[in-house]
């Protein structure tokens, strides 16, 4: 079974400075996505950024970045010039790209909460 | 906002009762996921439906069951309620393509505003 890591229970920023959440996963698939979600005060669950396996380049999304390494199955995700509305949990999950079974669903770390700071 | 509507917003009730979740997903969406987000469990995928069928289940108990509609709104029926099944529950949506004969989650999985039921 697939499993998501997120190792960092909190981090905290400087507003405008620069930090990196880290994930890491276990799968023996090839093939799958990766995603960050933010989940601030209210509870919403919002998309920040998604990653096919297949593709090398990293997805970037205005201040947001990630790096995904496949063969050490990291998958990082940077925030830059941080903002006092970033600070939320941030989850990281995985999905099969195989349907079948239970592969079409959100496998989440615990996630990271992190606080910005003005 | 997401697209995907969940009602309602909070439910409070106590041990024993039946209650209903309602959720619509985003225009067009064939798939619905429901999940369940506890302090000591994190987010936990309980059932999945794609057009109307039943796709996957999660760890979902035996006093849980869902349904998805012909108008692809779908409903999470929690019975025989107890203290620890306090949690914000979610539904997320996403399209589903046929492909030769199979099924492939092509889209991003958006999530509902969530429904947390509190019993005491």
């Amino acid at each position: 079974a697939q499993t998501v890591t997120q190792s960092q229970p909190e981090m905290s920023v400087q507003e405008a400075e620069t930090v990196t959440l880290s994930c890491t996963y276990d799968t023996s698939e090839s093939d799958y996505y990766l995603f960050w979600y933010k989940q601030p005060p209210s509870r919403q669950m919002i998309l920040v950024i998604r990653q096919e396996a297949y593709k090398q380049q990293n997805a970037t999304e205005n201040r947001f970045s990630v790096n995904f390494q496949k063969a050490a199955k990291s998958f990082s995700l940077k925030i830059s010039d941080s903002q006092l509305g970033d600070a939320a949990m941030y989850f990281c999950a995985y999905r099969s790209a195989n349907y079948g079974g239970s592969q079409g669903n959100l496998i989440f770390g615990k996630g990271t909460k992190l606080s910005v700071k003005p | 906002d997401s697209g995907v509507t969940q009602t309602p917003k909070h439910l409070i009730t106590a041990t024993g009762q039946r209650v209903t979740l309602r959720c619509s997903p985003r225009s067009g969406d064939l798939s619905v996921y429901w999940y369940q987000q506890s302090l000591d469990q994190g987010l936990q995928f309980l059932i999945q439906y794609y057009n109307g069928e039943e796709r996957a289940k999660g760890n979902i108990l035996e006093r849980f069951s869902a349904q998805q509609f012909p108008d692809l709104h779908s409903e999470l029926n929690l019975s025989s309620l107890e203290l620890g099944d306090s949690a914000l529950y979610f539904c997320a949506s996403s399209v589903a393509m046929g492909l030769a004969g199979g099924l492939w989650p092509t889209d991003t999985q958006y999530f509902g505003p969530g429904t947390r039921l509190t019993v005491l």
